[in-house]
């Protein structure tokens, strides 16, 4: 069965520091890939999306993500962290042929001052 | 305009109440989707509407009830909730079909306690 893992289910980045998220996937056909940012008692807002094509994709608020067949991983990165950046993302999967997405657990960002 | 709505934005009903959630998006998508939230985990998808129809139901209680009037409109009526059923209840929509990407769009969100 399809899983997204998510390494760390918290994790602390001062103001200004790299921000790294990282999402693994296991699937035997690369799965189009997405991450979900979620801010408190909001909806989920898509940050970005990998489909086919060029595998550095750039989202919203300066984030992106790289997918890496060989790894089968699909990290999200941002340079510099902003105090706006402190919320919980969700990296997420869906099959080509399947409207079901399967979610990661999640990892909630703090961003430290 | 990647917009989903949804309606009431927090609802507290007995045990014995009726409700309805309502959601509604003006994108075209022609699939749309019920989640429910608890707090600090990912979303749980419990129906999924392709073209008007149901096409997933993930073994949700009979006391939810989704209907689909238009391909604009979903419902999701309660009835006879149980107090573990507070969440947040969350709306999603996506093109539909065979479509590459079919990314899905959420709305933000019903906060439902059941008393």
């Amino acid at each position: 069965a399809q899983s997204v893992t998510q390494l760390g289910s918290h994790v602390s980045v001062s103001e200004g520091a790299l921000v790294l998220l990282r999402c693994n996937y296991s699937s035997s056909v690369p799965p189009y890939l997405f991450w979900y940012v979620q801010y408190p008692n909001q909806g989920l807002q898509l940050l970005l999306k990998y489909t086919t094509g060029a595998t550095l994709v750039k989202g919203i608020n300066g984030f992106e993500a790289e997918f890496k067949k060989s790894e089968t991983s699909f990290h999200l990165t941002k340079p510099s962290a902003h105090m706006s950046d402190a919320a919980e993302y969700f990296c997420a999967a869906l099959k080509t042929s399947y409207d079901k997405v399967i979610f990661g657990p999640g990892t909630s960002l703090s961003v430290i001052p | 305009d990647t917009e989903v709505t949804q309606t009431p934005k927090h609802l507290v009903m007995g045990m014995t109440n009726k409700k309805s959630l309502k959601c509604e998006q003006h994108m075209g998508h022609r699939a749309m989707y019920w989640y429910k939230q608890k707090a600090k985990k990912p979303p749980e998808l419990m129906f999924v509407y392709s073209y008007e129809k149901l096409s997933i139901n993930e073994s949700v209680p009979s006391r939810f009830s989704p209907e689909c009037p238009n391909s604009s409109l979903l419902n999701l009526h309660l009835h006879a909730l149980q107090p573990e059923d507070s969440a947040l209840y969350l709306c999603a929509s996506s093109q539909g079909g065979v479509t590459a990407g079919r990314t899905q769009y959420f709305g933000p969100g019903t906060r439902l306690t059941v008393l």
